[in-house]
């Protein structure tokens, strides 16, 4: 299957810094990322749909100035969460989608810890 | 809004025993995958279907799309502890977005 890698693996950072999470399609070309969180236990939580070239669609209850994305190619999508707080604490994990067949391929997810 | 019911949540089996987890909804779904995921790792696809009544089989593992292709199944033969994971059903309508199930958590014990 394809192959979807994101970095970093975990990181911990303080509270009010910004982390961004990278998320790449390494052998396939993703006009569409899917920004997923997930909490202990829990299935996913789609937040967005970033689309090459253009603004990413947020899901309800997810604030855009805070969890910035941005996919400027096509192997490539970010995820910045700004002034981060402990409460954004969460397992967030990519996606990209092979076009043919059209199935969602997961990156290994990034552990962020906000102290 | 378009759900996709998952069940059951939770399962704690011995080894060897079988088990079937269900997908439904009211949605006709142009493809269905499911995935496993074990933790602190991303899912990882087990398959596709695609089409209505399809049975797919993946080693001791067996998946069907519903005749109308609004639900699915998957069923685990003589279960190990190696099958331990959280399964997750993902359901796609023809658009961009994916539906994905609550989840079911699975344990098997040695």
């Amino acid at each position: 299957g394809a192959v979807v890698s994101q970095h970093p693996s975990w990181v911990i950072c303080k509270s009010g810094t910004s982390v961004k999470i990278e998320c790449r399609s390494l052998d396939f070309q993703a006009t569409t990322m899917f920004w997923y969180r997930q909490f202990p236990k829990q299935s996913l939580m789609l937040m967005a749909t970033s689309n090459e070239g253009s603004k990413a669609t947020y899901e309800q209850g997810v604030e855009k100035d805070k969890f910035l994305i941005n996919h400027a190619s096509l192997t490539l999508s970010t995820l910045t969460v700004t002034s981060a707080h402990p409460e954004d604490s969460s397992f967030y994990i990519c996606s990209a989608r092979d076009p043919s067949p059209p199935e969602q391929y997961f990156g290994p997810g990034t552990r962020l810890t906000v102290t | 809004t378009q759900l996709l019911e998952q069940s059951p949540q939770f399962l704690s089996i011995q080894e060897g025993e079988n088990l079937t987890v269900y997908c439904n909804s009211s949605s006709v779904f142009s493809s269905l995958q499911w995935y496993r995921q074990e933790p602190g790792e991303g899912p990882v696809l087990l398959v596709t279907v695609v089409t209505g009544g399809e049975v797919k089989k993946l080693k001791r593992l067996t998946f069907q799309f519903g005749d109308a292709r609004k639900d699915s199944s998957l069923h685990i033969t003589a279960a190990q502890p190696g099958d331990t994971g959280l399964y997750l059903c993902a359901g796609n309508t023809g658009g961009f977005k994916t539906i994905f199930g609550a989840g079911t958590r699975l344990f098997v014990k040695a």
